[in-house]
């Protein structure tokens, strides 16, 4: 299967910082997707971004599929911004996601 | 929006009891999925299912049977509980692109 790392494992940051998260895989894919699991377990969709860059507020990916990785950046991080997150990888035609380990991110006020 | 709703947040049952967790969604996604997750083992598949009364094997189906009559809902079953059975259990839904959409999830404990 499609090996998917994400780093860092944790990261803990001040108020108002930001931050760059990576996800690295193995294959070639057409579905990348990251999530922010929320302190409830809830796995909360961000982007659905298989090749370029999106916006969506404080929060931004891009995805460089020929190198095979992508890129979530936090910008101006807020104590809501807390919790576990996670890169999940796969093919159109292949129902599977492969999921990284996730990176916990912690926000102090 | 996309709407995945699980019939429980939080369920504590006993062992060797039957256990049934209700997924529903209202987009009329072909494909529905039920994943278990623990702590240092991550996300992992159980079933899936790509079509009404269609499904597939994930990565771990022993101890489980799931079932699709209607296209919206997609039923986890547990024949017999057991205690290693206890897990924050997750239900999603996808489209022709696979994009997956989670529900809020169902922390079960089976004592």
């Amino acid at each position: 299967g499609i090996q998917v790392e994400q780093s860092p494992p944790d990261l803990i940051l001040q108020e108002g910082a930001n931050s760059t998260l990576r996800c690295n895989f193995s294959d070639s894919v057409n579905n990348l997707q990251w999530f922010h699991q929320n302190p409830w377990g809830q796995l909360i969709n961000l982007f659905y971004i298989p090749s370029g860059t999106k916006q969506n507020g404080r929060l931004s990916a891009t995805t460089v599929a020929t190198e095979r990785y992508s890129l979530l950046y936090i910008s101006s991080s807020q104590t809501t911004d807390s919790g576990v997150y996670f890169c999940a990888v796969g093919y159109h035609n292949d129902y599977k996601l492969s999921f990284g380990a996730g990176t916990t991110v912690t926000v102090r006020a | 929006d996309v709407k995945v709703t699980q019939s429980s947040r939080y369920l504590v049952k006993r062992t060797g009891e039957k256990v049934f967790l209700e997924c529903v969604q209202d987009m009329d996604h072909e494909n529905m999925f039920w994943y278990r997750q623990d702590p240092g083992l991550g996300l992992r598949l159980i079933y899936f299912s790509y079509d009404v009364k269609m499904k597939e094997k994930g990565d771990i189906p022993e101890g489980y049977s799931v079932s699709r009559e209607k296209k919206e809902r997609f039923s986890l079953i547990l024949e017999s509980a057991s205690t290693n059975q206890t897990s924050m259990y997750l239900c999603a839904s996808s489209g022709t692109y696979n994009e997956q959409f989670f529900g809020p999830g169902t922390r079960l404990t089976v004592l």
